[in-house]
């Protein structure tokens, strides 16, 4: 169970291009998802919050405008990097709270991650 | 804010040694704490977590200690095997709804 999925796993786009990524909760669902950015050896940095139904809360210095999120069911969540420049490559990975989950309220379950290259 | 600071960065055991690390945390408030495992190129997987009532918790070869006096939490493998190498990530919450703050990661490398 609590098996969270992100599709694609990979994609490289030319520079100026929009990329969408989709997170999705296979077997539960997630009132709140979240967002996080990761580059090379080095932690998780959230990027957003995303609860369903509402607007995402963003984390200071993510551009909202660049970085669109919607949660427009209790099971998926999009990112879409628009206008993507070589900078925004990196490896994004989403995670959902299952809060009716065995785990509890707390725990969040991670998405196998999104690799973006940005030619 | 919650600062979370993990040591060491980097562990080498032998195959069947135990391996530990430890992490800390600034904020008394924070309440749950998981530790997750990294493998290349994949999400982060949830191998175990303890909440701020509970000091330790055990599942197979696998356990986390917790003092909450002094703010710090530990990760312990026993009998490690070559597939347990892996970044490990810890984190510290506030609880429900909360972000995590995560630690720095500790590249763990078995060898056989």
């Amino acid at each position: 169970g609590a098996v969270v999925s992100q599709h694609p796993s990979r994609v490289i786009c030319k520079s100026g291009t929009s990329v969408k990524i989709e997170c999705r909760s296979l077997d539960f669902q997630a009132t709140t998802m979240f967002w996080y950015r990761q580059f090379p050896k080095q932690s998780l940095m959230l990027m957003a919050t995303s609860n369903e139904g509402s607007k995402a809360t963003y984390e200071q210095g993510v551009e909202k405008d660049k970085f669109l999120i919607n949660h427009a069911s209790l099971t998926l969540s999009t990112l879409t990097v628009t206008s993507a420049h070589p900078e925004d490559s990196s490896f994004y990975i989403c995670s959902a709270r299952d809060s009716s989950g065995t785990g509890g309220p707390d725990t969040q379950y991670f998405g196998p991650g999104t690799r973006l290259t940005v030619l | 804010g919650e600062n979370v600071e993990q040591h060491p960065s980097t562990l080498s055991v032998q195959e069947g040694d135990s391996a530990v690390i430890k992490c800390t945390y600034s904020d008394s408030a924070s309440n749950y704490f998981p530790w997750y495992k990294q493998e290349l190129g994949k999400g982060p997987q949830l191998i175990i977590d303890i909440r701020s009532n509970v000091g330790e918790k055990k599942d197979q070869r696998i356990a986390v200690t917790l003092n909450k006096t002094a703010k710090h939490f530990s990760l312990h493998i026993t009998e490690t095997q070559p597939e347990d190498s892996a970044v490990y990530f810890c984190a510290a919450s506030k609880g429900t709804g909360n972000q995590f703050y995560f630690g720095t990661g500790t590249s763990l490398t078995v060898i056989p």
